[in-house]
């Protein structure tokens, strides 16, 4: 089982729509939790960064981290179709010695005007 | 402002040539990665260093070398390389471990 693991898609929804992305992972001692953004053929970028569980709001982009249930969520509010990328959760262990950020496979999203 | 720049962005290399990706990032981060990133199996680390002159081995490894002589620059390296090698690489860089990385552009590599 990989560690961080995130539903492919591909998700369509139309311009306006509240977007629900989400992953799951599996080491209790990962403590950062980070979204990022890729549009096709360019690097990721970042898009949310939270410690621990919590909510965090930027704009129209919501984080949300469930350490409990070790479920983590973005929502986008109003959606766009310039929101039209795909969509990696990510996560690091604290602690010396964990230098890896861990990816999901990432979530194509389709925002149709 | 360059931030993390990858040379060469597109490259075509014969099964069993050697070849050198760069990372050069400017930004004076410590840490640095290497991922490649290939469909449905989302971005996997190759290598990745917490310092100049330091590396160690990611989730994917085999195939590839790294080195980190100088703290901008992080070399991957690929002694003899094989189709399964196709793939778009990333470079990454983070001033600490559980900071935000900056990626680079990618480089598409083609192994026929």
């Amino acid at each position: 089982q990989k560690e961080v693991e995130q539903d492919p898609g591909p998700l369509s929804v139309p311009e306006g729509a509240i977007v629900s992305l989400n992953c799951t992972y599996s080491n209790s001692a990962f403590q950062y939790f980070m979204w990022y953004r890729q549009y096709s053929r360019k690097g990721p970028e970042l898009l949310m960064y939270t410690y621990s569980s919590g909510n965090k709001e930027d704009g129209r982009f919501t984080a949300q981290v469930d350490k409990s249930s070790k479920y983590i969520s973005l929502f986008i509010r109003d959606s766009q179709p310039s929101d039209s990328a795909t969509y990696l959760c990510a996560t690091v262990a604290s602690g010396a010695g964990s230098y890896q950020l861990t990816f999901g496979k990432g979530t194509k999203l389709s925002v149709i005007p | 402002n360059a931030g993390v720049t990858q040379t060469p962005k597109f490259r075509v290399l014969k099964t069993g040539q050697s070849m050198t990706l760069l990372c050069a990032q400017d930004m004076n981060h410590e840490y640095m990665y290497w991922y490649r990133q290939d469909p449905g199996m989302g971005l996997r680390l190759i290598h990745y260093s917490v310092g100049e002159g330091t590396t160690a081995k990611g989730e994917v490894p085999d195939g590839y070398n790294v080195s980190r002589l100088k703290k901008q620059n992080f070399l991957l390296g690929l002694e003899s390389a094989a189709p399964s090698q196709t793939s778009v690489y990333f470079c990454a860089s983070s001033y600490s471990g559980g900071g935000e990385a900056f990626f680079g552009q990618g480089t598409r590599l083609t192994v026929v």
